[in-house]
């Protein structure tokens, strides 16, 4: 079946650490996503990529890095920068960033939490 | 500028009782409009969405919204809740400009009481 496949589901950060968490999509979509999500509020946008090589920053990129070297896959990484990194992180894809009228695909998410 | 809002943090159903949740969006184009559910600590799932046919549209699990540009509104409805539908509900509008993003609303947490 195709998907997005997130992973891990739960990770653990010690304070001052850089750790990288997966997203790896077989849809053959072109466009891919990284949200935040904190509890009580709607998702913020990190990190888009449209095409291969290419990325865009959202909303809330500061303490972040992304990569989009194949089509299939978007790490991000959550730096030591990042002052308050424990949250739900969500990866989402679409056919293309045009093509709105299909909406996004989600992952079923990472939970982070600094230790 | 396209926005959504959704007019409750909370809403809270007894089993078997119908499900309202409202959602008003601000477009200056026509928009496409969807309603995703998240069940705690999953990702979200697209329930239904609007992109300028019928004004009705129905989606999985019972839920149907519909479209009235007049009041700005895609409200979510379901005539009988049932407990697994229990989740968090987000409005999401498309911004048709230049940045081609996916608006979306804070959220409305759904309890179903037995």
């Amino acid at each position: 079946d195709g998907g997005i496949t997130q992973s891990p589901k739960y990770l653990f950060r010690k304070e001052g650490q850089n750790v990288t968490l997966s997203c790896e999509q077989n849809l053959n979509h072109d466009a891919m996503y990284w949200y935040r999500q904190d509890p009580g509020q709607g998702l913020r946008l990190i990190y888009y990529s449209q095409i291969v090589n290419d990325f865009q920053k959202g909303d809330i990129a500061e303490g972040y890095s992304v990569s989009r070297e194949k089509k299939e896959s978007f790490p991000l990484t959550v730096t030591s920068a990042q002052k308050n990194p424990t949250a739900f992180y969500l990866c989402a894809s679409s056919p293309s960033r045009q093509a709105l009228n299909y909406g996004y695909t989600f992952g079923s998410g990472t939970r982070l939490t600094v230790v | 500028a396209q926005s959504v809002t959704q007019l409750d943090s909370h809403v809270s159903v007894s089993e078997g009782t119908p499900v309202l949740l409202r959602c008003n969006y601000s477009s200056s184009y026509s928009p496409s409009l969807f309603w995703y559910v998240q069940h705690p600590n999953k990702g979200l799932q697209l329930l239904l969405k609007y992109t300028s046919a019928a004004t009705l549209v129905k989606g999985i699990n019972g839920f149907e919204a519909e479209f009235k540009k007049s009041e700005t509104s895609f409200h979510l409805t379901k005539p009988s809740a049932h407990m697994s539908d229990a989740a968090e509900y987000f409005c999401v509008v498309s911004r048709m400009d230049s940045s081609y993003k996916l608006i979306f609303g804070s959220g409305t947490r759904l309890l179903v009481r037995p």
